[in-house]
């Protein structure tokens, strides 16, 4: 199976929060990431988290992990238009110094 | 800017040719990924560079692929006898080893290819 899955959709009116979420199988993957995508542009780190913490804020971003279960969640406060776009878990082994894994992705749509 | 550059953003090409894409990362950064990604996809991994040595290669680079890094600046990548299959955006991406923890690794544009 994927090692790292994620729902593909997400639609949400503007000022509403959202909640991407992604599950992942590797239990020795050290940090977790989201990055964004906009169209034309390149992937954008937002935020990651390491595996001993549960929760992480950061402005208008709370990353949630549950490592028993291997899920991670990114909850966007205060959703704005200029939100829209594809949003990427991604994992890494050994200490972090390694490459991605990345999910398939989950495309934010924000309407006014 | 000094990010993440790729050259060319797109490229069409005919099955059977060979083609080369460039990356310039950031310049201080010693590591340097080339990923590959597909419609509807999230990227995947081929390979990465530390300064000149390439370091680890996914089962995906086939023996067509080939990446090189010769002054541990610059990197190209190179398929030959193209096939429609290799058609995606091929993603490069720069980071610091020793730097965060969290090896943030900066990506470039990418350059699209699409195969005829």
């Amino acid at each position: 199976g994927e090692d790292v899955e994620q729902s593909l959709f997400l639609s949400v009116r503007e000022g509403d929060s959202s909640v991407i979420n992604c599950t992942y199988t590797d239990s020795s993957s050290t940090y977790l990431y989201w990055y964004k995508q906009e169209p034309g542009a390149g992937l954008q780190l937002l935020t990651y988290i390491f595996s001993n913490m549960d929760m992480k804020q950061d402005q208008r971003l709370t990353v949630l992990l549950n490592k028993k279960d291997k899920h991670l969640s990114l909850r966007i406060a205060d959703t704005q238009t200029g939100d829209s776009a594809i949003y990427f878990c991604a994992e890494s082994k050994n200490s972090g110094y390694s490459t991605l894994t990345f999910g398939k992705g989950t495309m934010l749509l924000v309407s006014p | 800017d000094t990010g993440v550059s790729q050259d060319p953003r797109h490229k069409i090409t005919k099955r059977g040719q060979n083609v080369t894409f460039r990356c310039d990362p950031i310049s201080e950064h010693n590591r340097l990924y080339w990923y590959r990604q597909t419609l509807g996809q999230g990227p995947e991994f081929l390979t990465y560079f530390q300064n000149e040595a390439q370091l680890e290669k996914s089962r995906l680079l086939s023996d067509r692929f080939s990446a090189e890094r010769p002054k541990g600046s610059f990197s190209t990548l190179e398929i030959q006898r193209t096939e429609q299959g290799d058609s995606a955006m091929y993603l490069c991406a720069s980071s610091l080893a020793g730097g965060s923890s969290y090896n943030e690794q900066f990506f470039g544009p990418g350059t699209r290819l699409t195969v005829l």
